[in-house]
């Protein structure tokens, strides 16, 4: 069902930085922006980046994201332990009469 | 702030309808600018959206989900609400409700409900 592509898993030690990708197609991030969030282990998600590389309000400026062409890519820079989550990538689609699309999700583990 | 918190049986019969209600609190559900949806997440798996509705009324739906689902609203209760038809063991999963932006993103979120379809 997922038309956006993420790595099923990421890891790194405390203090390292990690990076996540997202990879779509011409009709979702090629031309529309993409959104991050973050879903700690048995809660809700929460967003994390909103139109490629905006935090809203209380996000550490650790994560940060970025957009390239059809894909888009989810950093975490000073890698900390509460890092440890799934995180997703999403974009309006503009296919089938427009959609939203989610990403696979990558869960990030802290080693 | 505005919170969200959804609300329904956590138990529902195959083939029968699913129906789930949505209250918002913190917050005017008639606000411009934003729209609200429903998003769900089987057992340890991802996302889908299944579709989002404007206070006046106006909806869009998921297509794979299209011919089965109603997203409806109630302004003067601050609350809108899914319905999702003919349901299956696939549809087993965390129901979640959240404030839809214009430019597509979800915030913030319900804590979710998990919804099972068995008999």
């Amino acid at each position: 069902q997922s038309v956006l592509t993420q790595p099923p898993s990421a890891s790194g030690t405390p203090g390292q930085r990690v990076t996540i990708s997202c990879s779509g197609s011409s009709s979702n991030i090629g031309s529309n922006t993409v959104n991050w969030y973050q879903q700690l282990p048995g809660t809700a998600p929460k967003l994390l980046i909103y139109s490629n590389n905006q935090r809203p309000s209380g996000v550490p400026d650790r994560f940060s994201g970025s957009k390239s062409g059809t894909s888009a890519s989810l950093a975490i820079s000073g890698l900390q332990s509460e890092d440890e989550a799934d995180y997703y990538c999403a974009a309006w689609d503009d296919s089938l009469n427009g959609r939203v699309v989610f990403g696979t999700g990558t869960k990030v583990t802290v080693l | 702030q505005l919170q969200l918190q959804e609300s329904g049986p956590g138990l529902v019969k195959p083939s029968e309808t699913l129906s789930l209600t949505c209250t918002v609190s913190g917050g005017s559900i008639s606000s411009s600018s934003y729209y609200w949806g429903w998003i769900r997440q089987p057992p340890g798996k991802g996302l889908e959206w299944i579709g989002s509705i404007y206070y006046s009324g106006s909806t869009y739906y998921n297509p794979s989900l299209k011919s089965r689902v109603t997203i409806s609203v109630d302004t003067s209760k601050n609350q809108f609400s899914l319905k999702l038809s003919s349901v299956t063991a696939a549809d087993t999963a965390v129901y979640y409700c959240a404030r839809h932006t214009v430019v597509n993103w979800f915030d913030p979120w319900g804590q979710g409900t998990l919804v099972t379809v068995s008999s």
